[in-house]
């Protein structure tokens, strides 16, 4: 069985400094990792993704996310945080790809609303 | 714009009544999804169809009835819903098959059950 952990509901920063979101993952193989992100009123919106290669991961909007494989985490990050960031993330895992055609479960996590104030 | 369209935006409706969620997508995909999304739970999924052929079942009540008439459109079909039931239900759609899958998400139906 494959799970995610998002341990913080609220992370609140100040406009200008670095954000971290965390996440931690659990699979049986070898990870495929996503970060969404959810704006007020709308859908997910897919932020970046890891499935092999280097560490770090690069997204839309400035975001980053680096995958740790020893302490099976995937934070997501970015330098400088804007108001427009306020948001609500989703951290979610599929395990490795399989061939067979079928559709795949991503398990997400229980998200954490980001909140940056000016 | 994402490409998947869902209505109603809004629904309130009472336990006896019967309603119909709507999606559409314009993306040419081969899957559809429907999710449940509550407050500070995982997103639930709910559905899957594949090539127009449901695939996954994840231990939904009857109350709630999913349709794929063909590869574009998704309906929920909702009756005598407990209000427990009350939540964001999104459909998503993506291209199975292809190692960069991702989910495409339409902005949702917030439901209400009185």
């Amino acid at each position: 069985a494959q799970s995610v952990a998002q341990p913080e509901d609220q992370v609140n920063v100040a406009e200008g400094n670095p954000l971290t979101v965390k996440c931690t993952y659990s699979v049986s193989g070898n990870p495929y990792l996503f970060w969404y992100v959810q704006y007020p009123n709308r859908g997910l919106q897919f932020l970046l993704k890891y499935i092999t290669g280097d560490n770090l991961v690069k997204g839309s909007y400035g975001f980053e996310a680096e995958f740790n494989k020893s302490q099976t985490s995937f934070h997501l990050k970015k330098p400088s945080a804007l108001v427009s960031d306020s948001a609500l993330y989703f951290c979610a895992v599929r395990d490795t790809f399989r061939s067979s055609g079928s559709a795949r479960q991503l398990t997400f996590g229980s998200g954490t609303q980001l909140t940056v104030l000016p | 714009e994402t490409g998947v369209t869902q209505t109603p935006r809004h629904l309130v409706m009472g336990m006896t009544n019967k309603k119909s969620l709507k999606c559409e997508q314009h993306l040419g995909h081969n899957a559809m999804y429907w999710y449940k999304q509550s407050a500070k739970k995982p997103l639930e999924l709910m559905f899957v169809y594949n090539f127009k052929e449901q695939t996954e079942n994840n231990s939904v009540p009857s109350r709630f009835s999913p349709e794929c008439p063909n590869s574009s459109h998704l309906f929920l079909h909702l009756h005598t819903l407990q209000p427990e039931d009350s939540a964001l239900y999104l459909c998503a759609s993506s291209q199975v098959g292809t190692v960069d899958e991702k989910l495409f998400f339409g902005s949702g139906t917030q439901l209400s059950v009185l």
